[in-house]
């Protein structure tokens, strides 16, 4: 199972672009690297998925170098409503492994 | 539609009661899951159905008994819990579970569920 490491926490003033890294060196071949948000009291909400190089949407932009062993997630200009914790998921279908396992997730809080 | 319902929002219940927590989605998804959720950590994996068939049981502890009666429907069935039960249940459903690992969850709110 590809295990994933991000930082515990991070903190940014509103207006700052945040970049936060998931490490995954065991990432296998077919591998997409999927992220979430989850706000307190809610289910985690689907926000970027990608498999390499980069890939940008209304809300974030993922950027996976080459190797593929880290991705970092990059929100422009964050405000307030960007308090979340931020999940990097990497699924890995081996026999007996489970498909989506969540890992201890990023707490960002954005500050005025 | 790609909102996952469920229901209730909030549950308390003492440890002989008999509970359900519901959970409903209208996307055509056939893989649906249940995940329990401790205050400050991660969600942590309870259940995968696929295609209304059982797929994934993570060593759950059998006072939890999940029930999927139709593809748009999942119930998590609760009897005699523990308060270390007491958690966020989160469901979960996406298009499909098959050996792809581009799988998109989609979450509901979630139950807060307190035992007592």
């Amino acid at each position: 199972l590809a295990k994933t490491t991000q930082p515990i926490s991070m903190d940014s003033y509103e207006g700052q672009e945040v970049n936060i890294t998931c490490s995954h060196n065991n990432i296998a071949t077919n591998d997409y690297i999927t992220w979430y948000q989850q706000f307190p009291s809610q289910g985690p909400r689907f926000i970027i998925q990608g498999y390499k190089t980069k890939v940008t949407n209304e809300v974030a932009s993922l950027f996976i170098p080459a190797d593929r062993k880290s991705s970092t997630l990059s929100l422009p200009r964050v405000s307030l409503s960007d308090t979340a914790v931020y999940y990097c998921l990497v699924g890995t279908r081996n026999s007996g492994n489970t498909p989506l396992v969540f890992g201890k997730g990023t707490r960002l809080s954005v500050i005025a | 539609d790609t909102e996952v319902t469920q229901t209730p929002k909030h549950l308390v219940m003492g440890m002989t009661n008999k509970k359900s927590l519901k959970c409903e989605q209208h996307m055509g998804h056939r893989a649906m899951y249940w995940y329990k959720q401790k205050a400050k950590k991660p969600p942590e994996l309870m259940f995968v159905y696929s295609y209304e068939k059982l797929s994934i049981n993570e060593s759950v502890p059998s006072r939890f008994s999940p029930e999927c009666p139709n593809s748009s429907l999942l119930n998590l069935h609760l009897h005699a819990l523990q308060p270390e039960d007491s958690a966020l249940y989160l469901c979960a459903s996406s298009q499909v579970w098959s050996t792809a690992s581009n799988e998109k969850l989609f979450f509901g709110s979630g139950t807060q569920l307190s035992v007592l």
